[in-house]
């Protein structure tokens, strides 16, 4: 059974680099089936997509947060990380990684996504 | 763009109950939806995929159903454990997500 385990600083100060790393177990990072996705959630409020990347390296992000994320993969430890520059408090959140299946339709010769296995989560505190 | 909305946005009912929440696209999806649950202070799961298609952990009262651009999920008899935020989602053509507010399920 695939699982995904994120870890990281719970506390970062602000103007910092916030720094996570999701390893999974129970499968294989490196497969065409699947991109690997970082999302978020600030207190109180809802979900945010942050950024994909598959084994390749191949990476989509969300526009609000391009210029400050770089997602990278690591096949050889099974494991994709996240790192957003020069946070603020505006970046306290429960962040949490994922796996975004690839679904194959081919009367429409098409592909498509959706997030079939979410990490449990961990929050990241900016804070001095 | 294909949007979709999600209604009601919260909802209030007694145990036993039968919940119903509604999803609609703006454009034909086929069934290419998913629901998630997320529980207060966890993170989301998914629930269901393929408009009706149920995890292998989540019991028998949720069920999906929908095709095209109307979409239902629906709790049968609700339980306290179900409390709970609902998200639908449709699939997309590349790996980019956006989420609405989601509809809130709380015990009268």
């Amino acid at each position: 059974q695939l699982q995904l385990q994120e870890s990281g600083p719970r506390l970062v100060k602000p103007s910092e680099t916030l720094s996570l790393t999701c390893s999974v177990s129970g499968g294989s990072i490196s497969s065409n089936d699947y991109y690997w996705g970082w999302f978020r959630q600030p207190p109180g409020n809802g979900l945010e997509w942050i950024g994909s990347i598959n084994f390749s390296g191949d990476t989509f992000y969300n526009p609000s947060v391009k210029t400050a994320v770089t997602i990278s993969v690591d096949r050889s430890q099974n494991e994709f990380s996240l790192m957003l520059n020069s946070v603020t408090a505006a970046d306290t959140a429960a962040y949490y990684c994922a796996r975004v299946t690839r679904v194959t339709v081919f009367s429409r010769a098409r592909y498509y996504y959706y997030i079939d296995v979410w990490g449990k989560g961990t929050t990241v505190t900016v804070s001095s | 763009d294909i949007q979709m909305t999600q209604s009601p946005s919260s909802l209030s009912a007694s145990v036993g109950d039968r919940v119903t929440i509604t999803c609609r696209a703006s454009q034909d999806i086929s069934n290419y939806l998913a629901w998630y649950q997320q529980k207060p202070g966890k993170g989301p799961r998914l629930l269901i995929y393929a408009a009706s298609i149920l995890q292998s952990w989540v019991p028998p009262r949720f069920s999906g159903s929908g095709s095209g651009s109307d979409f239902t999920l629906t709790i049968s008899n609700l339980q306290p454990e179900d409390i709970a935020t609902y998200y639908c989602q449709k699939y997309n053509r590349d790996p980019i997500f956006t989420f609405g507010p989601g509809t809130k399920v709380e015990i009268k």
